[in-house]
């Protein structure tokens, strides 16, 4: 059972626009969220993170909002650039007992059209 | 400082072969993980160092085998390499300091198998 899940595979938007990338999880042990970045031929690369104890987090033009009830994330890039075409992984860690593991969602692959 | 880095970058193996994938880090991180990605999926953690002197498997274990080497070096064996291991593999190093829980990744290995 997956416990992290990306359900949109691909993500179309126009520059200037908002992209918003959506991420659910299943286990409730989670209590830390991790978005990372990844181009081809490259490893991923950290872009933002948020604690389960807040519901907000933002880092210049990315915000990720948490909803615990829905056991629910999402990334919003605003405005979106070129640049930002890459795929999108969403991560989850339970820290307090699992060595700083994550598990990683399937990725969101977002291309920005100029 | 040159991060995470990973030799080789690509590699072809024949069924039946054995190979050891190297990784070393810089920054003197505790935690080491080795991942496997395949198309279209998210990262799947074969093992991983919580610190010098440990090992512990992860999702897909078998079939492999590892070593943390020293502080700075993880190195992963395939001793008798299948199709089903043709995939790109990532190192990825954490500190474990309080609040900094991202992971940092190498530049991968791009493996087949035939």
């Amino acid at each position: 059972d997956q416990q992290v899940k990306q359900n949109s595979p691909s993500l179309s938007v126009q520059e200037g626009r908002i992209s918003i990338l959506n991420c659910d999880y299943t286990n409730s042990m989670f209590d830390y969220f991790l978005w990372y970045k990844k181009y081809p031929a490259e490893g991923p690369t950290f872009l933002i993170s948020i604690s389960s104890i807040k519901d907000k987090n933002e880092d210049g033009r990315f915000t990720v909002f948490l909803n615990k009830s829905a056991k629910h994330l999402s990334l919003h890039i605003v405005p979106s650039q070129p640049g930002d075409s890459a795929v999108y992984f969403c991560a989850a860690s339970d820290y307090n007992t699992n060595a700083g593991k994550s598990t990683f969602g399937d990725g969101t692959t977002l291309t920005v059209k100029p | 400082n040159a991060g995470v880095t990973q030799t080789p970058k690509f590699q072809v193996l024949k069924t039946g072969q054995s190979m050891t994938l190297q990784c070393a880090q810089d920054m003197n991180h505790n935690s080491m993980y080795w991942y496997r990605q395949d198309p279209g999926m998210g990262l799947r953690l074969i093992y991983y160092s919580a610190s010098e002197g440990t090992t512990d498997k992860g999702e897909v274990p078998n079939g492999y085998n590892v070593s943390r080497l020293n502080k700075r070096e993880f190195s992963l064996r395939l001793e008798s390499a299948a199709p089903s291991q043709t995939s790109v593999y990532f190192c990825a190093s954490r500190t474990s300091g309080p609040g900094s829980y991202e992971q940092y990744f190498g530049p991968g290995t791009r493996l087949t198998v035939t």
